[in-house]
């Protein structure tokens, strides 16, 4: 049972133009979501998080969304560049069982 | 600040042997979790590990056990090896767990 899941595998963005990646969830329970960025031979590292009593957090070019209702959380990252390559994690958190839950990852490309 | 140090970083290992895989957290940090990476699977959460004590468990067979010292480094331990078992294997340290993990690189294992 897959909780969290990243449907696109993978994303292709010119730099410079805008990236999203989409992250859904089905546990109504989970109360705090993070992003992670994993590069190859490296562990994941964080970038972004969100509490579930906010709908938007921001940090330099990196904004995360969080739509409740719907169950769905976002990350845009804008402008793009070829650094941002990598594999992004999207995980959720129940803060009361201290459980974290990873989707299965989307590998963003951006090229030059 | 020293990071989250696993070793071995890469093994290869028989069907049916077992595996000891260990992880030194960042200093001051006592929550320590495991995670399996797999292609297609994303992270999957092994256990988490806090002051020593078990706190939390994935669903994974009994084949995978784990443990933590008095000093916070953690060590899993994988028996009666399967083909299935190879996978990159993560170890995060927290100073507790709120979702903003420090990982290690992974201790990469095959099993032939």
């Amino acid at each position: 049972d897959q909780q969290v899941k990243q449907n696109s595998p993978s994303l292709s963005v010119q730099e410079g133009r805008i990236s999203i990646l989409n992250c859904d969830y089905t546990n109504s329970m989970f109360d705090y979501f993070l992003w992670y960025k994993k590069y190859p031979a490296e562990g994941p590292t964080f970038l972004i998080s969100i509490s579930s009593i906010k709908d938007k957090n921001e940090d330099g070019r990196f904004t995360v969304f969080l739509n409740k209702s719907a169950k769905h959380l976002s990350l845009h990252i804008v402008p793009s560049q070829p650094g941002d390559s990598a594999v992004y994690f999207c995980a959720a958190l129940n803060t009361g069982f201290q459980k974290l839950v990873f989707g299965t990852g989307t590998r963003l490309l951006v090229s030059p | 600040k020293a990071g989250v140090t696993q070793t071995p970083r890469y093994l290869i290992k028989t069907r049916g042997q077992q595996v000891t895989l260990s992880c030194s957290p960042i200093s001051g940090h006592r929550s320590v979790s495991w995670y399996q990476q797999t292609p297609g699977q994303g992270l999957q959460f092994l256990f988490e590990y806090f002051s020593e004590t078990q706190r939390n468990k994935g669903n994974f067979p009994g084949r995978f056990s784990g443990r933590q010292f008095s000093n916070s480094r953690s060590e899993m331990n994988v028996s009666t090896l399967e083909l299935g078992d190879s996978a990159l294997y993560l170890c995060a340290s927290s100073l507790a767990l709120t979702g903003e993990l420090f990982f290690g690189e992974g201790s990469r294992l095959t099993v032939l």
